[in-house]
């Protein structure tokens, strides 16, 4: 079975500068998509950025991207220009390859951005 | 843009009761989950439903759950025989078959009493 881990509980970094989120994940599969989504204090769950595996090239979004190290089973989240809107709890997330397969979650790091 | 709806946002009801929480997907969605949270913890994957049948389940979802599309636009999960444990916060999510992306409503808390 997948599993996805979080190591750092809580982390925070001062607006305006940059923070990275690690994630690492266990999987047999050579072919699978990664996500990290964002959960505000309304606890709505909003997507962030995607990965697939098969891709070399890093996924970006605006002030967001990863570092996708398939062979260390590693994907971490970089926030750049930290925003106070980006205090929130964010989770990576991995999915088997086949349509419709479910999120794997891991347990999250709370994000605070301080002014 | 379109989104994924739920309804009610809170729920409260008493242990031993029937619950249904409402999920109106994506309109060109062919996939729809349900996952949980319980206050705390991570995001747990419940069910997922395509063409009109489930086509995985976690061990959680055991015969005190059960899903349905009524019609051409909700899907709905309902919990039979409430416990306290069942209390937690009810995401709906969809998805079209290619891409696959997963998009999230807001989530129904659900309080068992």
């Amino acid at each position: 079975a997948q599993t996805v881990t979080q190591s750092q509980p809580e982390m925070s970094v001062q607006e305006a500068e940059t923070v990275t989120l690690s994630c690492t994940y266990d999987t047999s599969e050579s072919d699978y998509y990664l996500f990290w989504y964002k959960q505000p204090p309304s606890r709505q769950m909003i997507l962030v950025i995607r990965q697939e595996a098969y891709k070399q090239q890093n996924a970006t979004e605006n002030r967001f991207s990863v570092n996708f190290q398939k062979a260390a089973k590693s994907f971490s989240l970089k926030i750049s220009d930290s925003q106070l809107g980006d205090a929130a709890m964010y989770f990576c997330a991995y999915r088997r390859w086949a349509s419709g397969s479910r999120l794997t979650f891991g347990e999250g790091t709370q994000l605070t951005v301080n002014p | 843009e379109p989104e994924v709806t739920q309804t009610p946002s809170h729920q409260v009801t008493q242990m031993g009761q029937e619950v249904i929480l409402r999920c109106v997907p994506i309109s060109n969605h062919l996939y729809f989950y349900w996952y949980r949270q319980i206050l705390g913890q991570k995001v747990e994957f419940l069910v997922s439903f395509y063409n009109n049948e489930i086509s995985e389940k976690s061990e959680i979802f055991d015969d005190q759950f059960s899903v349905e599309r009524p019609d051409g636009s909700n899907f709905t999960l309902k919990i039979r025989s409430t416990k306290l444990e069942d209390s937690a916060m009810y995401f709906c999510a969809s998805s079209i078959v290619t891409g696959d992306t997963q998009y999230f409503g807001p989530g129904t808390r659900l309080t068992v009493l």
